[in-house]
């Protein structure tokens, strides 16, 4: 069964550092999102990205956040100077199309920021 | 979007029938139901989603009454592997890309 993977699964990292995550959607799905999840918290949306493009942003991210889809597989999630709050469980999401309501998340990215 | 409200948890034993029931008083013409799973440390998985009346696929049944506001998961004969977080989210299909999650029904089942 094709899956949505995403390295690293752990990451331990220093304020104010760099962070990227990366994701590898299922290969024939269009639309890829950034999900988080702060421990003992909801799941909260972060962007929607489409033809190479964002569609859609939660107020959570900010400046601070950018994504890309740096090659036909790729779609990654950089964090420029990572704060405590940062720390959180990051997921990956990919669909086939925009309006089902089917996404397939990936097992996510463990963001520690010290 | 509508508001969903789910009980915070339920507990069951392994063969039993499991109904979570989800109420969305606010549903919009427009929105649909859609229920996901999350184990621990997992990233949440699509269960079922549906407009009206019921749905069924391999994994679970979901009801709808006519005036859809409210919905309930139906899980046959749980077993320990079915404990997790399900969330119930209710939303315009033309959104559904931006899931929002509620705090979900936390399930355990027991031996």
């Amino acid at each position: 069964e094709p899956e949505v993977t995403q390295t690293p699964s752990h990451q331990v990292t220093q304020m104010g550092q760099e962070v990227i995550l990366r994701c590898v959607p299922i290969s024939n799905h269009l639309y890829f999102y950034w999900y988080r999840q702060i421990l003992g918290q909801k799941v909260e949306f972060l962007v929607s990205f489409y033809n190479n493009e964002i569609s859609e942003k939660s107020e959570i991210f900010d400046d601070q956040f950018s994504v890309e889809r740096p090659d036909g597989s790729n779609f990654t999630l950089k964090i420029r100077s990572t704060k405590l709050e940062d720390s959180a469980m990051y997921f990956c999401a990919s669909s086939v199309w925009e309006n089902t309501g089917e996404l397939f998340f990936g097992e996510g990215s463990r963001l520690t920021v010290l | 979007l509508a508001k969903t409200t789910q009980p915070i948890s339920m507990d069951s034993y392994e063969g039993q029938e499991v109904n979570i029931t989800c109420s969305h008083n606010n549903i919009a013409t427009n929105d649909y139901i859609t229920w996901y799973q999350q184990f621990p440390s997992q990233g949440p998985r699509f269960i079922i989603q549906g407009y009206k009346t019921k749905v069924t696929n391999e994994v679970a049944s979901l009801f709808i009454p006519a005036d859809r506001k409210s919905s309930t998961l139906s899980l046959p004969r749980v077993s320990l592997s079915d404990t997790a977080v399900y969330y119930c989210l209710v939303g315009d299909k033309g959104s559904q890309g931006n899931l929002i999650f509620g705090k979900g029904t936390k399930l355990s089942v027991k031996p």
